[in-house]
């Protein structure tokens, strides 16, 4: 079965300093990957997709995301943190192909310091 | 457009009652989405719906919940009789031909 783990449930980083939410996959065939930020009591905001092509994909709010398929790795980057992204952050996978069905990861939440 | 919206926010009931949850998809989107919020299992998919027909209802935990959508406006999950461990958040999310979704705020069911 495909499956997304999140080894961090918090990271904190520095304002201004570059973050890292770490993502690890385990699919059959080729992956779709995304990430998913969630603010309190609102619903999961779509951030950024890797399906094909480039290994480093952007997205909004100036994050990216390095696709790594010899580490079966999807981490999420930015190079300066903002208080205002702290957050939880899901990863998730699709389950298989043909399906628009998503295994999420368990979150990853950033707290991001003044 | 509004976005994904959610109706009620919050519920609150006792075990054993009846719960309805509603969801207004964005309009045009063709794919619907339940999804199930705890801090034990994180995000689960219970059940999605194209162009108003179930795909996959794997995800539903029992008999007690079921999901219907009626028109491409419209979804509800159903909790009967409602237990306890069903307290969760539970969220709406719609797409139309593309890889992501859109989700909405979400409904904070606590059955006690």
């Amino acid at each position: 079965a495909q499956s997304v783990a999140q080894p961090e449930d918090q990271v904190n980083v520095a304002e201004g300093n570059p973050l890292t939410v770490k993502c690890t996959y385990s699919v059959s065939g080729n992956p779709y990957l995304f990430w998913y930020v969630q603010y309190p009591n609102r619903g999961l905001q779509f951030l950024l997709k890797y399906i094909t092509g480039d290994n480093l994909v952007k997205g909004s709010y100036g994050f990216e995301a390095e696709f790594n398929k010899s580490q079966t790795s999807f981490h999420l980057k930015k190079p300066s943190a903002l208080v205002s992204d702290s957050a939880l952050y899901f990863c998730a996978v699709r389950d298989s192909p043909g399906t628009y069905k998503y295994i999420f990861g368990t979150g990853t939440r950033l707290k991001v310091l003044a | 457009d509004a976005g994904v919206i959610q109706s009620p926010r919050h519920e609150v009931t006792e075990m054993g009652q009846e719960v309805t949850l509603r969801c207004k998809p964005i309009s045009g989107h063709d794919y619907l989405f339940w999804y199930r919020q705890t801090m034990m299992r994180g995000l689960e998919l219970l059940i999605y719906f194209n162009n108003n027909v179930p795909i996959d209802d794997s995800g539903m935990p029992e008999d007690r919940f079921s999901a219907k959508m009626p028109n491409a406006s419209f979804s509800t999950l159903k909790i009967q009789p409602s237990e306890p461990r069903d307290s969760a958040v539970y969220f709406c999310a719609s797409s139309f031909d593309e890889p992501f979704q859109y989700f909405g705020a979400g409904t904070r069911l606590s059955v006690l």
